[in-house]
């Protein structure tokens, strides 16, 4: 069974910051694969990021980054120059049967 | 627009009911997976369809079942409802893993 920790449920950062929202993960899968979902008030899912677990380079899409520390189990997500509208609950998951969420991170943006 | 869609939005009814959930994945998606977000459990996986046959189960309540026709959209079914079942329910699609899920827009439950 694959399990998800974020160990912040909650984040106050300054706009134009960096943000860092740490995921760490359980799996007895060689082969895995792990994403980055961002839910905004409206409710929707969207899709952020994807690490392959054999990838060799750490994933990158626009602002965002995954930090992979494969030994340590680690996907955390990186914001570069955050954004008002970065203002969300972030959720890190993992492949198995369907995907295996954490409990999120609520992320404020402050002005 | 995700391309995936879910209907209905909302949807209120009463214990005891039985309700029905519909989903069309994106075009050209094979797979269609259920996953059910309340506050108490989070979100959790239900259950995934690929071309109509399923193919793997999460935490599905026997009350609960799905299944996907030919045209690819599917179904989830909700009986016996409990005010627990409350929740948001999503569908998602995928054609590759590296291009992530494709979740609905959710069918946001409430049972009274």
């Amino acid at each position: 069974a694959q399990k998800i920790t974020q160990t912040q449920p909650g984040m106050f950062v300054q706009e134009k910051e960096a943000v860092t929202l740490d995921c760490t993960y359980d799996t007895s899968d060689p082969s895995y694969g792990l994403f980055w979902y961002k839910q905004p008030s409206s409710g929707e899912m969207i899709f952020l990021i994807y690490q392959g677990s054999y990838d060799q380079q750490n994933a990158t899409e626009g602002r965002y980054s995954l930090n992979f520390q494969k030994a340590r189990k680690s996907a955390n997500l990186v914001i570069s120059a955050s954004q008002l509208g970065d203002s969300a609950m972030y959720f890190c998951a993992i492949f198995g049967d369907g995907l295996t969420f954490g409990k999120g991170t609520h992320l404020i943006i402050q002005p | 627009d995700s391309g995936v869609t879910q209907t209905p939005k909302h949807l209120i009814t009463a214990t005891g009911q039985r309700v029905t959930l519909r989903c069309s994945p994106r075009s050209g998606d094979l797979s269609v997976y259920w996953y059910q977000q309340s506050l108490d459990q989070g979100l959790q996986f239900l259950i995934q369809y690929y071309n109509g046959e399923e193919r793997a189960k999460g935490n599905i309540l026997e009350r609960f079942s799905a299944q996907q026709f030919p045209d690819l959209h599917s179904e989830l079914n909700l009986s016996s409802l409990e005010l627990g079942d409350s929740a948001l329910y999503f569908c998602a699609s995928s054609t590759r893993t590296v291009d992530g899920y494709t979740f609905g827009s959710g069918t946001r439950l409430t049972v009274v």
